[in-house]
């Protein structure tokens, strides 16, 4: 399974809304509705923003949404903030023997 | 609350090895699926291996197949990653995850560096 294709970076200005794309294959994300989205902050661990394509946790701010469309689905954050500047990584149901597949990861500037 | 602590990363020289700890805490352990995610420096994630809570399902990487071994002990919430033949790409911050079904990963614990140099 190869590494699902992301923008390695998407900057914006404060209140300004963004979107990061994901872009996989009918193996994975054209096949499933199953694209997680997480968060990193550096030094670290990853958090959970969005699962099954457009659900959000409990705690996860709702100017965090997810979508897809063929074998590519989207993050945007809306209203962006300076504390949303970080590393963005999806993540994509693979198939039988692979349950995980990432995405190469953005950063996100906020300027 | 949900914890996830690892433990047992450190300095090992090419070839030899180590083994990975992750203690959980604050659910019950046996209803869920574990994985274990490493970051190599400056670099994205990676999913290295899963084990179902029962341990009847295992999954590897094709990076790491014959070389690294998951396992789990439900009566003592614990997670292990048993690392061998280790190569200088296996360098990286080893995280363990909670999987809720195959979908997606729900808590993840602080990670342990894992450097393979001689």
């Amino acid at each position: 399974q190869s590494a699902l294709t992301q923008p390695a970076s998407v900057s914006g200005s404060p209140g300004q809304s963004i979107t990061i794309s994901c872009t996989g294959s009918s193996s994975d994300v054209g096949s499933y509705n199953l694209v997680s989205w997480y968060q990193q902050y550096p030094g670290k661990a990853p958090k959970l923003l969005i699962f099954e394509g457009s659900k959000r946790p409990s705690g996860v701010s709702y100017r965090f949404s997810g979508s897809k469309s063929g074998n590519t689905a989207f993050l945007t954050v809306s209203g962006l903030q300076a504390e949303d500047e970080a590393d963005y990584y999806c993540c994509s149901y693979g198939g039988s023997f692979t349950p995980y597949v990432f995405g190469t990861g953005t950063k996100v500037t906020v300027l | 609350e949900v914890q996830l602590v690892e433990s047992g990363g450190g300095l090992v020289q090419p070839g030899g090895s180590l083994r990975l700890s992750c203690a959980a805490s604050g659910f019950t352990f046996s209803s869920y699926e574990m994985s274990w995610v490493r970051q190599a420096p400056g670099k994205g994630l990676d999913w290295v291996s899963y084990i179902s809570g029962n341990s009847r399902t295992i999954y590897y990487a094709d990076s790491v197949k014959g070389r690294l071994t998951i396992s789990r002990d439900n009566a003592e919430n614990s997670l292990y990653l048993q690392m061998t033949s280790l190569r200088a790409e296996d360098t990286a911050v080893y995280y363990c995850v909670r999987g809720y079904g195959d979908y997606f990963l729900d808590s993840w614990g602080q990670g342990t560096l894992v450097t393979v140099s001689s």
